[in-house]
């Protein structure tokens, strides 16, 4: 079964109006989770690698004000889009992974299609 | 940018065995090779990952080059729910993955 969970699957909200994405890791700790978004067609582009406990790191391009990531505790991760516009609709998906990451699995949510109107 | 190089996309027949080439020739020595696929609409999902040796698991066997400059995915025998995007990747000590274009498989029934 899924290990790592997103919520909602699928959102449609209007321009202006902000967004909250969840992201859960079901059954183990996780520090560190990554945000992805992935327009038609395309492959996933790295948001942000969110800490628990501090500072999300953004990668360069994305606006850390427009999205915002906080990791409060180590199974939850969330994302709010702010202000969202229409530009902004895209496949947002987290992913996570148990501890030593590099020679483990990741962990991939099922995605959250944000749509906006 | 992406560390991996994949062809854009690969055709095979239902019930053949896929090989999906992946080079990777500035991997360091503690990056491991990882495999993912995506089907529309879906998160990623874990196929195998593998370090040095060859590895095998039930849904897939990854054969790394002498050198690890290169690795092969191979899909034993193929169905039509192994049409998806293959996704090669390296990850090393900050975990980041970060995607290529990676590889879109068709299946001919």
């Amino acid at each position: 079964g899924a290990v790592v969970s997103q919520h909602p699957s699928r959102v449609i909200c209007k321009s202006g109006t902000s967004v909250k994405i969840e992201c859960r890791s079901l059954d183990f700790q996780a520090t560190t989770m990554f945000w992805y978004r992935q327009f038609p067609k395309q492959s996933l582009m790295l948001m942000a690698t969110s800490n628990e406990g501090s500072k999300a790191t953004y990668e360069q391009g994305v606006e850390k004000d427009k999205f915002l990531i906080n990791h409060a505790s180590l199974t939850l991760s969330t994302l709010t889009v702010t202000s969202a516009h229409p530009e902004d609709s895209s496949f947002y998906i987290c992913s996570a992974g148990r501890t030593p990451r590099g020679g483990t699995e990741a962990f991939f949510g099922q995605g959250t299609r944000l749509t906006v109107v | 940018d992406a560390k991996t190089t994949q062809p854009n996309s690969m055709e095979s027949n239902e019930e053949e065995p896929v090989h999906l080439p992946c080079n990777h020739s500035t991997i360091s020595g503690t990056d491991y090779i990882h495999w993912y696929r995506q089907l529309p609409s879906q998160g990623p999902e874990y196929v195998i990952h593998g370090l040095t040796s060859n590895v095998n698991n039930r849904m897939a066997s990854l054969a790394i080059a002498e050198d690890r400059k290169s690795s092969t995915l191979i899909l034993h025998r193929a169905t039509l729910r192994d049409a998806a995007v293959y996704y090669c990747i390296l990850r090393g000590r900050d975990d980041k993955i970060i995607f290529g274009k990676g590889t879109r498989l068709h299946i001919l029934p």
